[in-house]
């Protein structure tokens, strides 16, 4: 079957400090790869995404890439600020294309 | 910017009342799937709409259901409602199927207490 893992949370840093969240993958054929955004209040946000093995998703300095001989997709900040505060939660779809499989969340919370 | 507009945004229930949550999709998108988070826990699939028809569900009972209109709108419904039903309960809507050149908008959600 399908399925997520990510970090468990919550992570607290001081800004400008490098982020690093894991997340790993199990899946049938090859899906696409999502990292999605959770402001407090707030529905979800695509964040990124990769749809192929070693395909490299970036938006807003946050960087991810699609690992398929470790079936990773961490994603990474290298400076993090007050801003990204917020829950992050990695996602795939297979090949179905009619859902979408969540981790549980990481939260980030950065201090100045 | 998302336009994917749910309601309501929160809602209190008694245990055993039923419930209808609504949410109109982004112009011109033709898929509409739901979602419930658990405080604390990702999203879970419960089922996608795709022109008017149900197209994959999660593992949520049959108390679980759904429409999707003409305008590609839809709802949620849940009847006997259960402690365990207290979640928010997120819409998605995309243009066609998830896939390589698909991007799903979520609307904010709808926060059901069950009491």
């Amino acid at each position: 079957g399908n399925s997520v893992t990510q970090m468990e949370g919550p992570v607290t840093l001081s800004e400008e400090a490098f982020l690093t969240i894991n997340c790993t993958y199990t899946a049938t054929g090859y899906p696409s790869l999502f990292w999605y955004v959770q402001y407090p209040g707030e529905g979800l946000q695509l964040l990124l995404k990769a749809t192929k093995a070693d395909d490299k998703g970036s938006n807003k300095g946050f960087e991810a890439t699609y690992r398929k001989e470790t079936t990773s997709f961490h994603l990474e900040k290298g400076s993090v600020q007050v801003s990204d505060s917020a829950v992050y939660f990695c996602a795939l779809s297979d090949r179905t294309g009619n859902q979408f499989y969540f981790g549980t969340g990481t939260s980030l919370t950065v201090i100045p | 910017e998302t336009g994917v507009t749910q309601s309501p945004t929160h809602l209190i229930k008694t245990r055993g009342q039923q419930v209808t949550l609504r949410c109109s999709s982004q112009s011109g998108h033709n898929t509409v799937s739901w979602y419930q988070q658990a405080l604390g826990q990702g999203p879970q699939f419960i089922f996608q709409y795709y022109r008017e028809e149900e197209n994959g569900r999660g593992n949520f009972p049959p108390r679980f259901s759904g429409l999707q209109f003409p305008n590609y709108s839809s709802e949620l419904n849940v009847n006997a409602l259960e402690l365990d039903d207290s979640a928010l309960y997120l819409c998605a809507s995309s243009l066609g199927r998830l896939g390589m050149n698909t991007e799903a908008f979520f609307g904010q959600g709808t926060r059901l207490t069950v009491v």
